[in-house]
Formats: C-alpha cells, structure tokens, sequence
C-alpha cells in the first residue's frame, strides 16, 4: 500500500517564488491534514480538510492556501516564498472520529533562498 | 501554559533497560492520545494509541493514561538501541473536528 505520498521530497526556492506541494492517500481517508515541523520543534498544523470541498485553518495558516477537489488529494499552495517557511512539511490523513489516528507522508524539505 | 508539555531530553537509557516517557496536557475535555516515533530525518509513525484511564500493552510498549492528573506516558521495556528517536505525544483537541496537538517531542538514545 502507498498510504501518504507527497512530492516532492526536496525542493528549494528563492524569496518571492510560487510552488504547491501535492499530497495523495490511497487508503480512503476523509480527513487530511498539512503540518509544518522546524528544527526542535513539534508539529505545527497549518491547514485540515474533512472531505472534499471543506477546508478550515489550523494554527499556523498565514501564507499558505489549500485545496481539497478530490478525496484522494489535498495540495498545499506557497504564494510569495518567505525565508521563515523553511522547513519540513508533512501530509497526513486519517478516518473520521477522535479516535482515528494520523498517517504520514514521508514529508517534504523545502528551503527558501 | 503551553497545551501539550513533553520533557526535550535527551533521555539516555542502557540497552535493556526501562525507558519512561512523559506527556501532560492542559484541555481536560481531550479524549484521545497518541505516542509516535521519529527518527531523525524521517517522518512520525504511529507507536500506541489510549484512551480510557488505565496501562495498555503492546509488546515492548506500555501506555499509561491518567485523566485526572492530565498525565500521558509511554513505557519501553528492554529499551534497544534501535528505539533511538523523537517520541511524539499527540492529543486530540475538542475543536468540533478531529484535529491532533503535538508536543515538541522527547529524544530517547539507548546506548549499547
């Protein structure tokens, strides 16, 4: 099974460029989520989306924008490429219910020059 | 107060020896908690999840949740230097959808 597949795993920018990552499940997962992990740090959630057509913010949005068309992917969108967006992303899905855990991708180094 | 506290380490451990990992947790109304792992450079993965107040075991790993006290703590007998990583402790936030906190993460080094 694929399970979480982002692309791609590496990836540098210059200030002020434009790029979306893409994230796909293949496990049927209504929710899937976007987090941002800098050095020392723990996950940070920038946006959620509960199925398709729904997306909300989570606590660190500004500067990034989502979309969810499809069940299966959920792409993450950088406007205007800031040094502090530097970091580690990660794509993870997971069914409905507060119980259900998280999958991940195996994330996406971007580095903003 | 910080939502999710966990101790950064490291915590350094003998090979075979008992591992304990500490997690507390501000919102009493939260239900669901979650222990991953990460090595270094790769991405979490899902080690044991709890819910009910109370031990639950899974091989070498003891998850241990007290609601009470807002107390989560993961437990890892005969610690192996392959268990060396970040652990991760999540709770899930009472937000109307399921949404995960994390806390920063605890360095586990097992040496040999």
């Amino acid at each position: 099974n694929a399970g979480v597949t982002q692309t791609p795993k590496f990836r540098i920018l210059k200030i002020g460029q434009s790029m979306t990552l893409q994230c796909t499940q293949d496990m049927n997962h209504n929710y899937m989520y976007w987090y941002r992990q800098d050095p020392g740090m723990g996950l940070k959630l920038i946006y959620y989306s509960v199925g398709a057509g729904i997306t909300d913010k989570g606590e660190v949005p500004n500067g990034y924008n989502v979309s969810r068309s499809t069940t299966e992917d959920f792409p993450l969108r950088l406007e205007l490429a800031a040094p502090s967006q530097t970091s580690v992303y990660f794509c993870a899905s997971s069914s409905r219910g507060e119980t259900q855990p998280q999958h991940f991708g195996d994330g996406t180094r971007l580095s903003i020059l | 107060q910080k939502e999710v506290e966990q101790n950064s380490g490291p915590l350094s451990v003998p090979e075979g020896a008992i591992a304990s990992l500490n997690c507390t947790y501000s919102d009493r109304g939260s239900q669901s908690f979650f222990w991953y792992r990460q090595y270094s450079g790769k991405s979490p993965e899902l080690i044991m999840s709890i819910y009910s107040n109370g031990d639950k075991e899974d091989g070498r790993f003891t998850a241990q949740l007290n609601k009470a006290s807002q107390y989560v703590s993961l437990l890892i007998r005969d610690s192996q230097p392959s268990d060396s990583a970040t652990y991760l402790c999540a709770v899930n936030r009472r937000s109307g959808y399921s949404t995960l906190t994390f806390g920063k993460g605890t360095m586990l080094l097992v040496s040999p």
